[in-house]
């Protein structure tokens, strides 16, 4: 079946736009996660949705960055007013159930850069 | 107390060696490890993962080995190929939601 899909792969925006990501979880996945990847390092957590309940917000870095989710679909992730070190790679991923051990399955990410 | 220290940050070995991946934690309440592998201009995918009950675990020639009284774990490549060069994250997580990513270890295995 499909897997989960970003959008768009790559973006380039000039310092101060403002950017909306784009997530399509696999269908049936009720916990979606937002994490960011800069180069050469690790996974940091921005965001978690489970269902209907309301988001964990703790990972984001700051109030320019907000994420929505209806219902068990679709997620965007917006970054207003971007700076530099905003480039990154941001990867979402979607799990069966919001558990630790429920295995998370990720997307390709958005490559963005920030000039 | 929430971080997983991984290391080395990166590792290249050649065809057939056994590259060892180490990983440490501080919180005790986690209780499931996975790791995950990444190639370039891909998203992470679960390797393996291992629970605090036992010691180690194989899948193909993959085996974590688990030392709880250390609080270290880690991951063995049998064999290594090619096509295993990629970066290998080790996480770490609760009952609950949030999986603790370690920093990464880029490894490239030489033909």
């Amino acid at each position: 079946g499909a897997g989960v899909s970003q959008s768009p792969s790559n973006k380039v925006t000039e310092k101060g736009k403002d950017v909306e990501l784009r997530c399509d979880p696999i269908s049936g996945h009720t916990a979606l996660y937002w994490y960011r990847q800069r180069l050469g390092q690790g996974l940091e957590f921005l965001i978690y949705f489970q269902g209907n309940s309301a988001p964990d917000k703790s990972g984001l870095p700051s109030d320019r960055f907000s994420a929505e989710r209806t219902g068990e679909s679709v997620s965007t992730l917006t970054i207003q007013r971007t700076q530099q070190e905003d480039s990154a790679v941001y990867l979402c991923a979607s799990s069966l159930i919001g558990q630790a051990n429920s295995p998370l399955h990720f997307g390709n990410g958005t490559r963005l850069t920030v000039t | 107390q929430q971080q997983v220290k991984q290391s080395p940050q990166s590792l290249i070995v050649q065809k057939g060696g056994i590259p060892i991946i180490n990983c440490a934690y501080e919180n005790t309440a986690f209780d499931y490890f996975p790791w995950y592998q990444q190639f370039p201009g891909k998203g992470p995918a679960l390797l393996i993962a291992i629970r605090p009950d036992v010691s180690e675990k194989k899948e193909g020639r993959f085996t974590i080995s688990f030392n709880k009284s250390a609080k270290q774990f880690s991951l063995h490549i049998m064999d290594s190929q090619p096509g295993d060069s990629a970066t290998y994250f080790c996480a770490a997580g609760t009952g609950g939601f949030k999986t603790i990513f370690g920093a990464g270890t880029r490894l490239f295995v030489k033909a």
